[in-house]
């Protein structure tokens, strides 16, 4: 079955120092993977996605994630935090062979930036 | 602009009352989704449907229903069977298959009262 895993409720960083927020996941065949975020009261906006090509995915707002697939990671990164990036990220896979188009959702990381 | 709106913003319900979300969208998606937040939560999924006229049932679709009659909108109506509705609602949108993921709406807020 698919799954994805967010290992981390918060992340805090300071601002100006790097960031990272952690996502595994689990399916058969290739996965497409998806980051989104979630500010207070608002939907979801999608930030990046691999589906193939090149490991390093860049994406909305400076975010880039790098996929892993012999850890079976894409975690989300930032050179430099900004407080502004203070929100919740979400996680996302669907199973490549999948003709359903269902995203799994990991449970999410709120990510604090303290100036 | 093409998009997914969500209506209203909040609602506010009574015990024992049915009310209806409304999520239209224009990006000519074939498949639309409904989702429930709970504060600390992730997104659970309620019910989706991947053509006009058929919809499936999510992980959590008890005292829930939805219509999908025109390809643009997918209302969803919490029942009164719905023991527990206060919840942040999301409806999402994509191409079939999902290949470059969803859009979102805006959500609505759901009260109890």
């Amino acid at each position: 079955a698919q799954s994805v895993a967010q290992p981390e409720d918060q992340v805090n960083v300071a601002e100006g120092n790097p960031l990272t927020v952690k996502c595994t996941y689990s399916v058969s065949g290739n996965p497409y993977l998806f980051w989104y975020v979630q500010y207070p009261n608002r939907g979801l906006q999608f930030l990046l996605k691999y589906i193939t090509g090149d490991n390093l995915v860049k994406g909305s707002y400076g975010f880039e994630a790098e996929f892993n697939k012999s850890q079976t990671s894409f975690h989300l990164k930032k050179p430099s935090a900004l407080v502004s990036d203070s929100a919740l990220y979400f996680c996302a896979v669907r199973e490549g062979s999948s003709n359903t188009g269902k995203l799994i959702f990991g449970q999410g990381t709120t990510l604090q930036v303290k100036p | 602009d093409g998009g997914i709106t969500q209506s209203p913003k909040y609602l506010f319900r009574k015990e024992g009352q049915n009310v209806t979300l409304s999520c239209e969208q224009n990006l000519n998606h074939d498949a639309m989704y409904w989702y429930r937040q709970d504060p600390g939560q992730g997104l659970r999924l309620i019910y989706y449907s991947q053509i006009v006229n058929d919809f499936q049932k999510g992980d959590i679709a008890e005292g829930y229903s939805v219509s999908r009659e025109k390809k643009e909108s997918f209302p969803l109506t919490v029942t009164s069977a719905q023991k527990n509705p206060t919840a942040f609602y999301l409806c999402a949108s994509s191409t079939t298959g999902a290949v470059y993921g969803y859009t979102f709406g805006s959500g609505t807020r759901l009260t109890v009262v």
